[in-house]
Parts: C-alpha cells; structure tokens; sequence
C-alpha cells in the first residue's frame, strides 16, 4: 500500500518567520495530495491541496509545491502566527480501483510570540 | 451548515470489554469514513462507506470491530473485545462525492481510553 513519510516531527520558529514541512510518498500512481491542521480536541481540517497536474499553489500565507518525479511534496507557511500552532498532517491518495487518503505521522509546530 | 457529528467524545472502558461510536456525516454526503488515531500519530482508515455499502475495510480488525452504516446516513463502530492497544481517537470523516473527489469534513473524535 501507499506510504506517506513526513518531517520534522516537531517544528518550532519564531513569530514572523516561514515554516517548511516536507513529505514524500511512494505510490507514483498517487494523484491528489491535501494538507490537513489539526488543534488540540478537534478533527483535522483541510487547509491546502494540489494535484499532480500543478507544480504549486498558494492561498495568502500559505503554498504548497509538488515535485512528482522524486515523489515529494512540502507545506510552506510565511509570517507564522502564534494561531498556527497546530499539528500538521500531509496526505496523499492511494489509487487501487477506489481512491482513498494514506496520512503521514503528523508535524508539531509551535510559533512562539 | 452542520459539521459531523460524533458521540461520545470521551470513553474509558476495561480491556475485554465493548464499546460502540456513533456518526452522522454531513446531510448528503454519500461517503463516509472511520479513521483511528494513536496518540502521535496520523489518521489511519478503518472502513470506508459508499452509502450503505462497503468500500474498503481492508484495514479493519474484523475479529474485534465491526461497523455498519444503515440507510445510508448514521454510522457506528463497535469494538468487542477491547484491547489495551485500541486506545485513540476515533475519527469519523463524510465527503460528498460516491468516490473519492478532495476534502474530507472530519468530526472532533471519540477519545477510548482502555484500562
């Protein structure tokens, strides 16, 4: 099946600074792959996604950029904010006649103020 | 618009006993998934749902858990005997399509705590 690999585990910066959180998979078949945030208590929340026909894409803060042929992809998030303290949760499909998400372990990131 | 909705948030039970988590998706969602979450780590699907019928549940410890999705709609998930290791959260998750097409709406979870 698909394996989703992500890091760093736990990420920690300043308030202001960019965050990267990287992820790699291994289904060359894979064809969506989404980002999820999940705060302490509530259900991860979709907050970024491309599919493989797109390179990168950007929603203000936020971009994520694809490179299918080493199979990698990566969360950038500019000008952190202590809000998006969170765990961050890459994802990618997993094709077998029926599509269905495989997540990675999961990243940590604290933004101090 | 309601989110999903799971029941009960938080559960503690002894191991070997049973347990059941209930689910109501989004009105109209025609997908529905359950998820297991171990502390520190990612979603992992148990059972996916297109309507009433099963779409995947190749990941589901079927000599303990079972779940069912009647009419199409609610959902719960059953877990007899527990074990010290189904301990997690229980994400329940509906996305609107019959297959899989982008975002799944998840529920805050149902927190087990076997003893």
């Amino acid at each position: 099946g698909e394996n989703v690999e992500q890091h760093p585990s736990t990420l920690s910066v300043q308030e202001g600074d960019s965050a990267v959180i990287k992820c790699t998979y291994s289904d060359s078949a894979s064809n969506y792959f989404p980002w999820y945030k999940q705060e302490l208590g509530k259900g991860p929340q979709l907050i970024i996604d491309i599919r493989s026909n797109v390179g990168e894409k950007k929603d203000q803060r936020i971009a994520v950029t694809l490179n299918k042929t080493a199979k990698h992809f990566s969360l950038h998030i500019t000008e952190t904010q202590p809000e998006d303290s969170a765990v961050y949760f890459c994802a990618a499909t997993f094709n077998s006649g029926y599509s269905t998400l495989t997540f990675g372990k999961g990243t940590m990131l604290l933004v101090s103020p | 618009e309601a989110g999903v909705a799971q029941s009960p948030r938080y559960k503690i039970i002894e191991k070997r006993q049973s347990v059941a988590f209930w689910c109501n998706p989004i009105s109209g969602h025609a997908t529905l998934y359950w998820y297991q979450q171990i502390l520190g780590q990612g979603p992992k699907l148990l059972i996916q749902f297109q309507n009433n019928g099963v779409v995947d549940d190749s990941q589901l410890p079927k000599d303990r858990f079972s779940a069912e999705r009647l009419k199409g709609v609610d959902s719960t998930l059953k877990i007899q005997p527990a074990k010290l290791e189904d301990s997690a959260v229980y994400l329940c998750a509906s996305s609107p399509g019959a297959s899989f097409t982008g975002e799944l709406f998840f529920g805050e979870g149902s927190r087990l705590t076997v003893l």
